[in-house]
C-alpha cells in the first residue's frame, strides 16, 4: 500500500513569507502528526490532527498552523517565516499510538 | 516529564562488528518504545517497537532491542553491521499526555570499512 506522501520535498522561501506543506497519509489512517527536525533542537512535535480536528498541539508559536481535510490529507502552514524555521518537516500517519509511519519530509530553507 | 536519553552522539563501528546503541527513558508505567532510523535527507523508518510482553523485540534489517525495566533502557543491537547501516538512529517513547512521540537526540552510526 502507498506510504505517506509529503510535498514538496524542498522549498526555499524568504523571511516574512508564508509557506504551506502537504501530507497525504496512508489510506485508512485518520491521524496525522507533524514534527519539526532541526540540528539544534532535534525532533519536536508540532501538532496532530484526527478526523479534521486538531487533537494535540506542541509548544510552537501561533505562526504554525494546520488543518486536515475529509480525506485525511493534512496541510501545515507557517506564516511570517523566520530564519529559525529552516528545518525538515516530517509528517506521520497512524491508526493509533501503536505505530507511526513517516513521510520523507519537506526540507524548508528560509533565506 | 517524560524524556528519552541517547548518551552517544556518534558511534563508529567496523563493518562486520557487533553494535549496541543505548537508549534510556523516564516513564512511570510500561512505555511504548520505538527505534527509528533516518538516512541523510530522508524520513524516519521504523525498525522495531515494544509495547508489552516479550522483552526482546525483533525488528527489520536484523536489528533487535531489549526492554529492561529495572534499568529504564531499551538498547538496540545488531550482531554484524553492514556499510548500509550507516545512518542516524532515534529512540522514542509515546507521551502519556498527548500520545505523541518524545524523541532522543539521536545517535549517528559511522561504519569503518
Amino acid at each position: 500500500k502507498a506510504g505517506v506522501t509529503q510535498t514538496p520535498r524542498y522549498l526555499i522561501k524568504t523571511r516574512g513569507q508564508q509557506v504551506t506543506l502537504s501530507c497525504s497519509p496512508i489510506s485508512g489512517h485518520r491521524s496525522v502528526s507533524w514534527y519539526q527536525q532541526t540540528p539544534g533542537q532535534g525532533l519536536q512535535f508540532l501538532f496532530e490532527y484526527f478526523s479534521e480536528t486538531q487533537r494535540n498541539k506542541g509548544n510552537f508559536p501561533g505562526r504554525f498552523s494546520g488543518r486536515q481535510f475529509s480525506n485525511s490529507r493534512s496541510e501545515m502552514n507557517v506564516s511570517t517565516l523566520e530564519l529559525g524555521d529552516s528545518a525538515l518537516y516530517l509528517c506521520a500517519s497512524s491508526v493509533d499510538a501503536s505505530g507511526y509511519t513517516f513521510g520523507s519530509g519537506t526540507r524548508l530553507t528560509v533565506v | 516529564a517524560q524524556s528519552v536519553t541517547q548518551p552517544d552522539i556518534h558511534i563508529t563501528v567496523s563493518e562486520g562488528a557487533s553494535l549496541e546503541l543505548r537508549c534510556n527513558y523516564s516513564y512511570g508505567a510500561t512505555p511504548y518504545l520505538f527505534w527509528y532510523v533516518q538516512s541523510p535527507g530522508q524520513g524516519l523508518q521504523l525498525l522495531l517497537k515494544y509495547f508489552s510482553g516479550d522483552t526482546l523485540v525483533q525488528g527489520i534489517k536484523g536489528f533487535e532491542a531489549e526492554f529492561k525495566r529495572s534499568q529504564s533502557s531499551f538498547n538496540l543491537r545488531k550482531p554484524s553491521v553492514h556499510w548500509s547501516d550507516a545512518a542516524e538512529y532515534f529512540c522514542a517513547v509515546v507521551s502519556d499526555s498527548n500520545y505523541q512521540l518524545i524523541w532522543g537526540a539521536g545517535t549517528k552510526l559511522i561504519i569503518k570499512p
